[in-house]
């Protein structure tokens, strides 16, 4: 069974350039969602798709942004790129939404590593 | 409001001794506790986790952890650390019924031969 594929695994981008990162989920699994990770912050929660629409969000700016298509693949975007934005990002995908308990846990893939200039 | 304190960012063990990295999490509700590892180069790979059944967890290469409510920890043990045990490891708690993981800042686990 093939895990989670997030592509690219490494880019680059300027200052005020957008970026567009895509996660395949596992086979069977609906529910997306996005994490990011550095060095200063840690790994934090940027939002989850579960049936095309966004359940949940953490506290990141309108320039972080999501979509989850009829396949459950995702994509996120982030738009007006700053230096802080560089990070890795880490695409999680799950059965469903709702709570972690039984099968329903988070399955990462090796993540997106984006370096802004 | 959910939150986790791991102690120690760095802990470093000789090859063959106890592995011990410490977790401590505050939570409103019951929780559900996990901890992930995380080599180089690589995403996150669950190692265990707790939801609401026996309080000593076993998980993969070797691993366990303890549910104590009264400590609020959920402290991650091997008994023999092995040189392929060198990575980071990450303890969490998930947010309710919303499913998202709130993560502590990580430990760093260095393997002396």
């Amino acid at each position: 069974k093939a895990g989670v594929t997030q592509t690219p695994r490494y880019l680059i981008k300027t200052r005020g350039q957008q970026v567009t990162l895509s996660c395949s989920p596992i086979s069977g699994h609906r529910s997306v969602s996005w994490y990011q990770q550095t060095p200063g912050q840690g790994l934090q929660f940027l939002f989850e798709y579960f049936s095309e629409t966004q359940r949940n969000k953490g506290n990141f700016p309108g320039r972080f942004s999501g979509r989850q298509f009829s396949n459950s693949r995702s994509e996120m975007n982030v738009s007006t790129l700053e230096l802080g934005d560089s990070a890795l990002y880490l695409c999680a995908s799950r059965l469903t939404s709702g709570s972690l308990s039984g099968a329903n846990v988070l399955t990462f893939g090796a993540g997106s590593r984006l370096t802004v200039l | 409001a959910q939150s986790v304190t791991q102690l120690g960012s760095h802990v470093s063990v000789s090859e063959g001794a106890l592995v011990l990295l410490r977790c401590n999490y505050s939570s409103s509700v019951p929780p559900y506790l996990f901890w992930y590892v995380q080599y180089p180069n690589q995403g996150l790979q669950l190692l265990l986790k707790y939801t609401s059944a026996a309080t000593l967890v076993k998980g993969i290469n070797g691993f366990e952890a303890e549910f104590k409510k009264s400590e609020t920890s959920f402290h991650l043990t091997k008994p023999s650390a092995h040189m392929s045990d060198a990575a980071e490891y990450f303890c969490a708690v998930s947010r309710g019924s919303q499913g998202n993981l709130i993560f502590g800042k990580g430990t760093k686990l260095s393997v002396k031969p």
